[in-house]
Parts: C-alpha cells; structure tokens; sequence
C-alpha cells in the first residue's frame, strides 16, 4: 500500500515570495491534516480535512497561509507571502475516517525562507 | 483543552541500557495517547497507542508504555536501547472531540556505544 506522499521534499524561498506544498493521501482515506513543524518543536495541526470539507483551520494563519482539498482527495497547503518565520517542516498525514484508524505521516516538505 | 509535556529535550543512554522517555498529558476528557518515532529527514512513525483497553501498551522495536491514570503519564520505556534507536521521540495526545494530535515538543534519544 503506497504512503502519504508529499513534494517538493525541500524548497528555498525569500521572504515574501510564495509557494505552495502538496499532499496525496493514502487512498480512501477521507481525513487529511496539515501539520507545522519548527526546528525543535513537536508538529502543531494547522488544518484539517474531511473528505473536501474543512473541520478544523483554528491555528491556520489565514492572513498568509491557505489551503484545499477540492475533490476531497489530494491537498495543496499555500504561503503568500512568506515570512522568516514560516521556515518549517510542513507534514501531512491522513486517517481512514475521523475517528477511524491511525494517522500516516507523510516524509514532509520543509521549507527554508531566506 | 490538551496539552502534552515531555520531561527531558534529550535523553542520552548506553547501548543495552534501559530507555525511559517520560510523558505527562493534560484533558478534559478520557484521551488517546500515542508515541510517534521520527527519524532525520523522515515523517513520523506510529510506536504505539493507548485507546483506554489495556493501560500496559506494547508497540514495535521492543518499545512499550504504560498508562497511569492517576499520575496522567504515559512514559515509554525499552529494557534495552539499540543504536537503531536514536532519533526524535513525540508523544502525542488526541481527544476531547478533536480528532486532530496535540504533540509534545519532543524528546532527543542519543545512545551512546
């Protein structure tokens, strides 16, 4: 069974340029999360997904950050513009159902902005 | 609301040495609690989980967590660690009507040959 896939696995960017991070879950599953990982910290949700439905942006810095999961399968997580401190390792993991199963983690997109 | 507060940013051991990695978690309500292993460059990888049966878990690599209600901890322990073992360690909590993980800032595990 194929993983959680995600790219670019790296990317270097300026501060106030953009980009964007993708995320294919396993197949069938209907929950996706983003997470945010800074350097020595534990991941912190970000958003979270119910098939195309979003059920959780609470601590998604909707000024900067945006994202969608529009035919409630694969989901693109974007930055515009970048700030210094959105340098992090962005995971995306998903689950079978909401309350259904473990989550699988994806290897992560970690982004530097310089 | 959840928290998680893991004792220790690094744990060093000798190899063949016991590992203990400590976890104390706050919720509201009767919460699932799981350790995540995270190897560089890697996602993270399910240990183990606690889903209110047995309150002693055991998961892969010879690892294993006990669930003390009364203490509200939920420590990891290895009788005997391997080089293998070395990597990041993240105890994560998961309830009170969130579905999503509230994880701990993690735990450094250096084994020392």
């Amino acid at each position: 069974e194929a993983g959680v896939a995600q790219s670019p696995r790296y990317k270097i960017i300026e501060k106030r340029q953009s980009v964007a991070f993708w995320c294919n879950p396993i197949s069938g599953h209907a929950t996706l999360y983003w997470y945010q990982q800074i350097l020595g910290q534990g991941p912190k949700l970000l958003i979270q997904f119910q098939n195309n439905g979003v059920v959780d942006d609470s601590q998604l810095p909707k000024d900067r950050f945006s994202a969608e999961r529009l035919k409630g399968v694969d989901s693109t997580l974007k930055i515009q513009p970048a700030k210094l401190e959105d340098s992090a390792v962005y995971l995306c993991a998903s689950r079978l159902g909401a309350n259904t199963g473990e989550l699988f983690f994806g290897e992560g997109s970690r982004l530097t902005v310089l | 609301a959840q928290s998680v507060t893991q004792l220790g940013s690094h744990v060093s051991v000798s190899e063949g040495a016991l590992v203990l990695l400590r976890c104390n978690y706050s919720s509201s309500v009767p919460p699932y609690l799981f350790w995540y292993v995270q190897y560089p460059n890697q996602g993270l990888q399910l240990l183990l989980k606690y889903t209110s049966a047995a309150t002693l878990v055991k998961g892969i690599n010879g690892f294993e967590a006990e669930f003390k209600k009364s203490e509200t901890s939920f420590h990891l322990t290895k009788p005997s660690a391997h080089m293998s073992d070395a990597a990041e360690y993240f105890c994560a909590v998961m309830g009170g009507g969130a579905d999503g993980l509230t994880f701990g800032k993690g735990t450094h595990l250096i084994i020392q040959p």
